[in-house]
């Protein structure tokens, strides 16, 4: 699993866009980049992946790098719900390897 | 929407006592996981679960823990001699699939067992 960099924290407003960066640097040409997010008190829960194309759900939207050096988490109208830690991780095995994660905090 | 169940929410046991945590993963997956969060720490994973064998074990994962699929339904995780340093949240996790790394990799958690050790 290739090690993946995130900022501390971010902050947004609500309504307003939110683009979390990560850094997967040493990433595999296997490995997909998954990104998880944990509300307060409660456990992880899937956002998004992807492999080399941008990918796009209910949730949000994944930007991948051309390189697949780096990654970018969009989510379109940040809501005071989407507070939480936001996770990279890039794997192809079958473990979730959590770093510390980038903490969203949305203002209203 | 389908969902993992996790029982107890709360388990409060004294040092040296045995605790079994239990799950309800989502009824068409294969693939089982525990994780655990000790306060103000990083999620870690433990152990996944295929086919009735361990498939994969963390360093924390020692002789003490131990997992079960004891029916169709249940996954549990035993701590046979509890300490004070195994405090924390244990989430259980299930996927469809194993190694794809693809949709079927999407890993669902419960909401967790907080296992307070006095």
């Amino acid at each position: 699993d290739a090690k993946t960099t995130q900022p501390n924290s971010m902050e947004s407003n609500e309504e307003e866009p939110v683009h979390l960066p990560c850094n997967h640097s040493t990433i595999s040409g296997t490995d997909y980049i998954h990104w998880y997010r944990q509300l307060p008190s409660q456990g992880p829960e899937y956002v998004i992946h992807g492999l080399t194309s941008n990918v796009n759900n209910r949730m949000a939207s994944l930007a991948i790098a051309e390189d697949r050096k780096s990654s970018t988490l969009i989510l379109h109208r940040a809501t005071l719900r989407d507070a939480a830690v936001y996770y990279c991780i890039a794997t192809y095995g079958n473990k979730l390897v959590f770093g510390a994660g980038t903490i969203l905090r949305v203002k209203s | 929407e389908p969902e993992v169940t996790q029982t107890p929410s709360h388990q409060v046991t004294q040092m040296g006592q045995e605790v079994i945590l239990r799950c309800v993963p989502i009824s068409n997956h294969l693939y089982f996981y525990w994780y655990r969060q000790i306060l103000g720490q990083k999620v870690e994973f433990l152990v996944s679960f295929y086919n009735n064998e361990i498939s994969e074990k963390s360093e924390i994962f020692d002789d003490q823990f131990s997992v079960e699929r004891p029916d169709g339904s249940n996954f549990t995780l035993k701590i046979r001699s509890t300490k004070l340093e195994d405090s924390a949240m244990y989430f259980c996790a299930s996927s469809e699939f194993l190694t794809s790394g693809g949709d079927e990799n999407i890993q669902y958690f419960g909401a967790g067992t907080r296992l307070s050790v006095l």
